[in-house]
C-alpha cells in the first residue's frame, strides 16, 4: 500500500490568482497521478505526472492551466493558473502500486473554491 | 473509448440489508478493476481491487465480482450499516492505449439506521 500525504486540504483562492498543490507519497512509486472532480461528479484525470519530464496531458487540460511537477519519486505538484469559479473542484493525487495486481490509491484531496 | 457506468446513482436502504451495487464497462480488455469509497468531500479509499484473471475478491462484509465477457462488476454489501454510508465509485484500467484508470458516476449509498 501506499500512504498519500496532500497539501493543502482546502482553500478559498481568488480569481486570477494561482494555487500550488502537493503531493508527498511515503514510498517511491513509479506512477503518479493528477485527478479533478467537480461539484457532483466523478473522476477525471488531468495528467499523469513524469519523473524527471514534462507531464502527459488528457485531452482538455493543458500544461499552461495545470502546471506539474515531479522532481523524484516521491513528490509532485498541481498548481491551478489563473483561477475562475469553474475551477472550483477537488483536486486528487494518485499513485499506483504494483503487487499481484496494479492498485491504485489517492490522497484526501484538496477542496478548492474559488471566488 | 471506454465508458463505465453505475446503477443505481443514488440508494437508501434500511439498516441491516443485503445490497448490490452495479458497475458496467463498455471495453472488456481489462488490466483490473477497482471499488473506492468516497466519503463526502473527501479522497478515495480503496476497498477491493479484481485482477483481470479473478472472479471476486472479498473484503468482510464486502464482495466484489467480476465478469469481463458481459463487463460487469457488482459490489455485494452483507449486513449494512450507517458507516457505510458513502459514494461508491468504480472504475477500470484498460488495456492498450493509455495506461490509466476510468471511472463510473458512483452510487450515494445512504444506510439508516
Amino acid at each position: 500500500s501506499a500512504v498519500i500525504s496532500q497539501k493543502p486540504s482546502r482553500d478559498i483562492c481568488q480569481r486570477g490568482t494561482s494555487l500550488t498543490i502537493q503531493c508527498q507519497v511515503d514510498s517511491q512509486v513509479t506512477m503518479m497521478f493528477w485527478y479533478r472532480q467537480q461539484p457532483g461528479q466523478s473522476l477525471t484525470l488531468i495528467a499523469t505526472a513524469n519523473q524527471g519530464s514534462e507531464a502527459t496531458y488528457e485531452s482538455g487540460f493543458v500544461i499552461d492551466k495545470f502546471p506539474i511537477s515531479r522532481p523524484n519519486l516521491t513528490f509532485s505538484t498541481l498548481t491551478v493558473s489563473n483561477m475562475s469559479p469553474e475551477d472550483s473542484s477537488i483536486y486528487l493525487c494518485s499513485v499506483e502500486v504494483a503487487g499481484l495486481g496494479t492498485e491504485a490509491f489517492f490522497g484526501q484531496g484538496t477542496r478548492l473554491t474559488v471566488v | 473509448k471506454q465508458e463505465v457506468t453505475q446503477i443505481p446513482a443514488a440508494l437508501s436502504v434500511p439498516e441491516g440489508e443485503n445490497l448490490v451495487l452495479n458497475c458496467s464497462f463498455t471495453d472488456s480488455a481489462i488490466y483490473n478493476l477497482q471499488w473506492f469509497r468516497q466519503d463526502p468531500g473527501k479522497g478515495l479509499t480503496s476497498l477491493l481491487l479484481i485482477q483481470s484473471s479473478q472472479r471476486e475478491q472479498t473484503s468482510g462484509r464486502l464482495n466484489a465480482s467480476l465478469d469481463k465477457s458481459s463487463g460487469r462488476s457488482t459490489l455485494y454489501i452483507a449486513a449494512s450499516q450507517p458507516g457505510d454510508s458513502a459514494t461508491y465509485l468504480c472504475a477500470v484500467n484498460s488495456r492498450g492505449g493509455t495506461y490509466k484508470y476510468i471511472f463510473g458516476t458512483g452510487t450515494r449509498l445512504k444506510v439508516l439506521a
